[in-house]
């Protein structure tokens, strides 16, 4: 069946560091890949997606690219900011998107 | 426009007792989907709605579980003789139609205890 790992948590970092948060995927098929955020206090929301391989997601600064050969979408950022603080989830939808898999999240702290 | 709402907000219940948890996804949406979301870990996929079809419950992990929903609007989640185990945050989303690259939009979620 299909899964998504993520890099597990929590990650602090300092304000303008550069942010990686890992995210490798199996699915049979041609799968989208998204990074969802959830503030504090807030629902979950879209931060990117990609449809199809090499392309890119990007959104407020963050990036991922979807690479089949890596089964990967690595999710960046070059100078993070308090207000990045969050979980961030990665998903994949594989065929039937209401199959969708998320990752356990993964927490980020950002210091000032 | 209006998100995705769901109520109530929190609900503490006491075990062997049913609760029913409410979405309005939406509107417009054709797609609904409900999740649950354990403490420290990711969603887990529980059964989804597409207009007319039949819902996909695979996702249920035991027969006191059992969704409805009306048409393409509201839908309601129902948990019968509750357990400790069933203590969770229950998502639901919402999306235009079920393809493979359309973005779910979720609601605030519910968070349920069972004493």
């Amino acid at each position: 069946g299909n899964s998504v790992t993520q890099m597990e948590g929590p990650v602090t970092l300092s304000e303008e560091a550069f942010l990686t948060i890992n995210c490798t995927y199996t699915a049979t098929g041609y799968p989208s890949l998204f990074w969802y955020v959830q503030y504090p206090g807030e629902g979950l929301q879209l931060l990117l997606k990609a449809t199809k391989a090499d392309d890119k997601g990007s959104n407020k600064g963050f990036e991922a690219t979807y690479r089949k050969e890596t089964t990967s979408f690595h999710l960046e950022k070059g100078s993070v900011q308090v207000s990045d603080s969050a979980v961030y989830f990665c998903a994949l939808s594989d065929t039937n998107a209401g199959k969708s898999t998320f990752g356990d999240g993964t927490t980020l702290t950002v210091k000032p | 426009g209006a998100g995705v709402s769901q109520s109530p907000s929190n609900k503490v219940t006491e075990k062997g007792k049913d609760v029913e948890l409410r979405c309005d996804p939406i509107s417009g949406h054709t797609a609904l989907y409900w999740y649950r979301q354990r403490l420290g870990q990711g969603l887990e996929f529980l059964i989804y709605f597409q207009g007319n079809s039949a819902p996909d419950k695979s996702g249920l992990p035991s027969d006191r579980f059992s969704a409805e929903r009306t048409g393409e609007s509201v839908s309601t989640l129902t948990i019968q003789r509750t357990q400790q185990e069933d203590s969770a945050v229950y998502l639901c989303a919402s999306s235009i139609t079920s393809g493979v690259t359309d973005t779910q939009y979720f609601g605030p979620g519910t968070r349920l205890t069972v004493l």
